[in-house]
């Protein structure tokens, strides 16, 4: 069965620009959600959805954003980046909205803001 | 709010000794818990989970926790530590009985093994 998967691995942008993170969760699983990791700030909750629709939102300006499609893939936006957004940001799934669930983890997206 | 402290940013014991990496969560009900570890370039992976039944959880790679709610505790051991158990290691909570996956994490603990 196949993971989490992340695309893509890896990326730089400049400042300004807007960025788009794609994530298929693990085959079945409805509930997809993000996470920001860096040094400073450690690991964050971003959003999370579950059929189509955002349930939970983190403490991130309006410049991230998310959306979940009807075969439960997630995209996850940032606009007019900036230096700070650099980080390593973690998609989530798990089978059900439900607290206790197993919560699997893909490997990232490196972004990188310059 | 819900919270989870994990104290010591870094760890090290040398191979073959027991590994003990703290956690405590803040909440007076006690809640869903969790450890995961994060490989060098790597996602998360998940250790070991509590949520209500016994109180001694044990996960893969050898590791086991116990949760402790007279100490509001989640501490992770492993008795015998392996150079490939040098990690980033995270405790997360969320609450019990909640329409959500939304996890809270601790800060981290980096193991490092010495030979």
């Amino acid at each position: 069965k196949a993971g989490v998967t992340q695309t893509p691995r890896y990326l730089i942008k400049t400042r300004g620009q807007q960025v788009t993170l794609s994530c298929s969760p693990i085959s079945g699983h409805r509930s997809v959600s993000w996470y920001q990791q860096t040094p400073g700030q450690g690991l964050q909750f971003l959003f999370e959805y579950f059929s189509e629709t955002q349930r939970n939102k983190g403490n991130f300006p309006g410049r991230f954003s998310g959306r979940q499609f009807s075969n439960s893939r997630s995209e996850m936006n940032v606009s007019t980046l900036e230096l700070g957004d650099s980080a390593l940001y973690l998609c989530a799934s798990s089978p059900r909205q439900e607290s206790g669930n197993t919560i699997y983890f893909g490997e990232g997206s490196w972004l990188t803001v310059v | 709010a819900q919270s989870v402290t994990q104290l010591g940013s870094h760890v090290s014991v040398s191979e073959g000794a027991l590994v003990l990496l703290r956690c405590n969560y803040s909440s007076s009900v006690p809640p869903y818990l969790f450890w995961y570890v994060q490989y060098p370039n790597q996602g998360l992976q998940l250790l070991l989970k509590y949520t209500s039944a016994a109180t001694l959880v044990k996960g893969i790679n050898g590791f086991e926790a116990e949760f402790k709610k007279s100490e509001t505790s989640f501490h992770l051991t492993k008795p015998s530590a392996h150079m490939s158990d040098a990690a980033e290691y995270f405790c997360a909570v969320t609450d019990k009985g909640g329409a959500t996956n939304k996890l809270i994490f601790g800060t981290g603990t980096l193991l490092a093994v010495q030979p």
